[in-house]
């Protein structure tokens, strides 16, 4: 299975300022379609997860363009480039390129 | 507007079963992939299951595998999970999603499943 290890695991940011996840898989993600399938979820408090980036740069529909999403092979990273209130929850990175979908463990994501 | 709402969740005894249901609207069911993820309370996302638009294609989770059975009904545009052999570490909630290109485009609000005695 691909182990996908976030770090830091909690994030106290002061808002306004950037924030940074990192995520590395065990392995690389590159499908053999060429395609690579990492995504950033965001759950906030008490909600289900939503999608914010897919395929390690993308957008997803509605998402602030504050947020952003780079790397390749088996080093990503999230990036906020200012944080507001609502960014406060926690965020997962998640690979689709291999079975088991695997999740990393999370980085919380609070106000100072 | 896309929705996902599941049910069947509740208090279930070691070894018991459940079966939970998605259902879907706001999109064409039959044309995507489908996911269930879940979550133990406090802790971080697990993938549980992956069932194909045809059913064609069905993974499991090597925790599940064995227990869970997924399936769809796509003329009802709805998912199930049929739970078996229940075990303490099953308790969660468990949460439907829609996914396209490996990448999970809507979930429900999850419904909770605890096994205990």
């Amino acid at each position: 299975d691909i182990v996908m290890t976030q770090t830091p695991l909690s994030s106290p940011v002061t808002l306004g300022q950037p924030a940074s996840i990192s995520c590395r898989s065990s392995q690389s993600l590159v499908h053999s379609d060429g395609n690579t399938y990492l995504s950033w979820l965001q759950q906030r408090p008490g909600q289900p997860p939503r999608l914010l980036i897919y395929k390690i740069s993308n957008r997803f529909s509605g998402v602030p363009d504050r947020f952003s999403g780079s790397g390749a092979g088996t080093d990503f990273t999230l990036k906020i480039s200012r944080v507001e209130a609502e960014d406060v929850g926690v965020y997962y990175c998640t690979q689709a390129t291999q079975f088991p979908w695997t999740f990393g463990q999370g980085t919380k994501v609070e106000i100072k | 507007e896309v929705q996902l709402v599941e049910s069947g969740g509740g208090l279930v005894q070691p070894g018991g079963s459940l079966r939970l249901s998605c259902a879907a609207s706001g999109f064409t069911f039959s044309s995507y992939s489908m996911n269930w993820v879940r979550q133990a309370p406090g802790k971080g996302l697990e993938w549980v299951s992956y069932i194909s638009s045809s059913s064609s294609t069905i993974y499991y989770a090597d925790s599940v595998k064995g227990r869970f059975t997924i399936s769809r009904d796509n003329a009802k545009n709805s998912l199930y999970l049929q739970m078996n052999s229940l075990r303490a570490e099953d308790t969660a909630v468990y949460y439907c999603a829609r996914v396209r290109g490996g990448s999970y485009l809507d979930w429900g609000q999850g419904t909770l499943v605890t096994v205990s005695s």
